[in-house]
């Protein structure tokens, strides 16, 4: 069975960059997964963020990037702001499945 | 304005079927490169994708509960419903429709709804 697997948690701190990523037991990660990422708050339904490994959708901030790194898929927040904490999950697209990581849990310190 | 509302039971008993609602507006399952997802999330854990819907009618199911999991749409409704059979409490958790947009090789669920919990008790 294919497993998504995500850091369960970072932290960072106010103005600062992270990168989470996102890796499946297949294999390397590569566009013709989709990389998705969403964004979740306590309480509310989750939020898409990135599309396509690097797409933003119209709402997305500015310091939110997605790409490819090494063999996993990648979400960049640069300039993070105390507003970002949040639990964030990859989506990558498995043979017309798809497939949620378990989420990491972005703590801003 | 595209909205999604899940509807359903908030309780149901181990061993019986569950039947939810998503109730759509601002878009149509009649019309190309849209579709209807349904995700579910326990208590405290991480989101899990169940299935999908297609405009076309052309369906996916995660491998794990594909035999407990049907999805079906009525177009004239504007609806979508997520039948789960063979309930059991691990399937406890807040379930969640969303609109998929897709095309040029690009996926993404851009509408969610307010999600709905479950919980399944004796």
């Amino acid at each position: 069975q294919t497993v998504v697997t995500q850091e369960p948690s970072l932290t960072v701190s106010p103005g600062g960059t992270v990168t989470l990523t996102c890796a499946s037991s297949t294999g390397a990660v590569t566009s013709d997964y989709y990389p998705n990422w969403f964004q979740q708050k306590p309480g509310q339904a989750p939020r898409a963020l990135i599309y396509g490994t690097s797409n933003k959708l119209s709402w997305t901030p500015a310091r939110f990037s997605g790409s490819l790194l090494g063999d996993k898929a990648a979400l960049t927040l640069s300039g993070v702001q105390p507003e970002d904490e949040a639990e964030y999950y990859c989506l990558l697209y498995h043979g017309g499945a798809q497939l949620f990581g378990g989420g990491t849990k972005l703590t801003v310190l | 304005q595209i909205t999604l509302k899940e509807s359903g039971p908030t309780l149901v008993k181990p061993t019986q079927t569950l039947t939810l609602t998503c109730t759509f507006f601002g878009f149509s399952l009649s019309t190309g490169a849209v579709g209807v997802g349904w995700i579910r999330q326990p208590p405290g854990k991480a989101l899990e994708w169940l299935t999908l819907i297609y405009w076309n009618d052309d369906k996916r199911y995660t491998p794990s509960l594909k035999s407990r999991l049907s999805i079906t749409m009525d177009t004239s409704k504007n609806q979508v419903v997520l039948t789960m059979t063979n309930m059991d409490p691990v399937d406890t958790a807040t379930y969640y429709c969303a609109h998929l947009s897709y095309g040029s090789g690009d996926y993404y669920y851009d509408y969610w709804g307010q999600g709905t919990l479950v919980t399944v008790s004796s």
